[in-house]
């Protein structure tokens, strides 16, 4: 299996720009999960999705940040509209969705909002 | 609120001595953790795990070991190698929220030669 896919790796955007992230599951995982990480913060869970639900999305930091996930292998997070505090690197994990489970990364997207 | 934290950012080491991370964690609710180890312009990586019914776990050169009673987990890298050189995290989650992780700011391992 290739793990966990993300795109774009980098992206660099103008303040006010759309922003979409996209995440391919490993296939057979039903949990989906995004983060950013910051210097602050670490590694922050902003929404997690189980079977294609929304199980926790109280880490999203505003309206501007949407998820969703169209169906059971694939994900996307949209910033719109993108400001230069969104700047961090961007990952999705996925899972099983067992209790307790291990988490799989993504590579991550850098993103930087001028 | 930070409910894992990870105090140290940094940590050097010589190769060959023992690493030791430490974390701590303020929810009780807590019963499963997560050692990841996470390279540049990587994800991180699952490194080792303890339940909360275990005090210690051990992996190769890898030992967790949990404190309840102290809210407070530590790895154990022996012996270190330049190869182990990375930031550390530290995650717990608890059985009643799914299977959420709440993770640390993390630590920058330094092995040198």
């Amino acid at each position: 299996d290739a793990g966990v896919i993300q795109s774009p790796r980098h992206e660099v955007t103008e303040m006010g720009q759309e922003v979409t992230l996209r995440c391919k599951l490993i296939s057979g995982h039903n949990s989906l999960f995004w983060y950013r990480q910051t210097m602050m913060r670490g590694l922050e869970l902003l929404i997690y999705f189980n079977n294609n639900v929304p199980i926790d999305d109280s880490g999203m930091p505003e309206d501007r940040f949407s998820a969703k996930m169209p169906n059971a292998s694939f994900s996307t997070l949209k910033i719109q509209p993108s400001e230069p505090r969104d700047s961090a690197v961007y990952f999705c994990a996925s899972s099983f969705g067992q209790n307790p489970d291990t988490q799989y990364f993504g590579p991550g997207t850098r993103l930087t909002v001028l | 609120d930070q409910q894992v934290k990870q105090n140290s950012p940094s940590l050097s080491v010589q190769e060959g001595r023992i690493s030791i991370l430490n974390c701590d964690y303020t929810n009780s609710m807590f019963d499963y953790f997560l050692w990841y180890k996470k390279y540049p312009a990587e994800g991180p990586t699952f490194l080792i795990s303890i339940s909360s019914i275990k005090d210690k776990n051990e992996d190769g050169r890898f030992t967790v070991f949990l404190n309840k009673s102290a809210k407070h987990l530590s790895l154990h890298i022996v012996p270190s190698q330049p190869g182990d050189s990375a930031v550390y995290f530290c995650a717990a989650s608890a059985i009643s929220s799914g299977d959420k992780l709440t993770f640390g700011t993390g630590t920058r391992l330094a092995v040198r030669p």
